[in-house]
């Protein structure tokens, strides 16, 4: 199971944390994602990191600004956000990867981040 | 970056008859250990995706046998063999072959007609 938290209004050029906590599995043994989806729209890859943080990847417009992270003592996975704009307002959804990188088997209920003044 | 279209975007069904969903994907999604990353995720209304089908037709634990996934290389199809009232939803494929990015179809928006 994925909880994510931490969503919420800011305004653009503020910041935010967000934390997925996971239960249920091995957290420490694997890759994870965030995922965002804007309200009525489709879904967009954000940011993955690899179990032991040794690799980080993240979408073009997200890249300086946002930055994953994660803690395998708490089993808790962050998405530090920077710099925030309108066009970032989504509901974030974190994903747990696969072992062999090509898919997400378990998805959070997602938590909505809105960037307005 | 790999673009995965899916077609059609809205599909209108009757209940108890098929559907069929496409999706291309820009270059072929056949990766160098064997295994080619197709997948299909389901989102209900009001709810966050579920994965139904992985490595194109491999379906997930509790999803309905109704449910079937083909292809190879560079097109793909899920194909509902009975649509259900609870099928109602949008469905995206997403390839995990060409990474980052991973990339996602735009959606098919299944609905009863």
């Amino acid at each position: 199971q994925l909880v994510e938290s931490g969503g919420g209004v800011v305004q653009p050029g503020g910041s935010l944390r967000l934390s997925c906590e996971a239960s249920g599995f091995m957290f420490s043994n694997y890759g994870m994602h965030w995922v965002r989806q804007i309200p009525g729209k489709g879904l967009e890859w954000v940011s993955f990191i690899r179990f032991d943080e040794s690799s980080k990847y993240y979408t073009d417009s997200t890249k300086g600004r946002f930055t994953i992270s994660r803690d395998n003592s708490r089993s808790t996975l962050y998405l530090q956000m920077n710099s925030l704009r309108p066009e970032d307002t989504a509901v974030y959804y974190c994903a747990k990867g696969t072992l062999n990188w090509g898919s997400f088997d378990c998805w959070g209920q997602g938590t909505l981040v809105l960037v307005s003044s | 970056d790999v673009v995965m279209t899916q077609s059609p975007l809205s599909l209108p069904v009757t209940l108890g008859q098929p559907a069929s969903i496409s999706c291309r994907s820009s270059q072929s999604l056949l990766h160098s250990d064997g295994n080619t990353y197709l997948n299909w995720f389901q989102q209900r209304p009001g709810q966050s995706p579920r994965r139904l089908i992985y490595k194109v037709s491999n379906r997930d634990s509790g999803v309905p046998d109704r449910f079937s996934g083909s292809g190879s290389g560079t097109d793909f199809t899920l194909k509902i063999s009975r649509v259900e009232a609870e099928d109602v939803g949008v469905y995206y494929c997403m390839q995990g072959t060409h990474w980052p990015p991973w990339t996602f179809g735009q959606g098919t928006k299944v609905e009863i007609k």
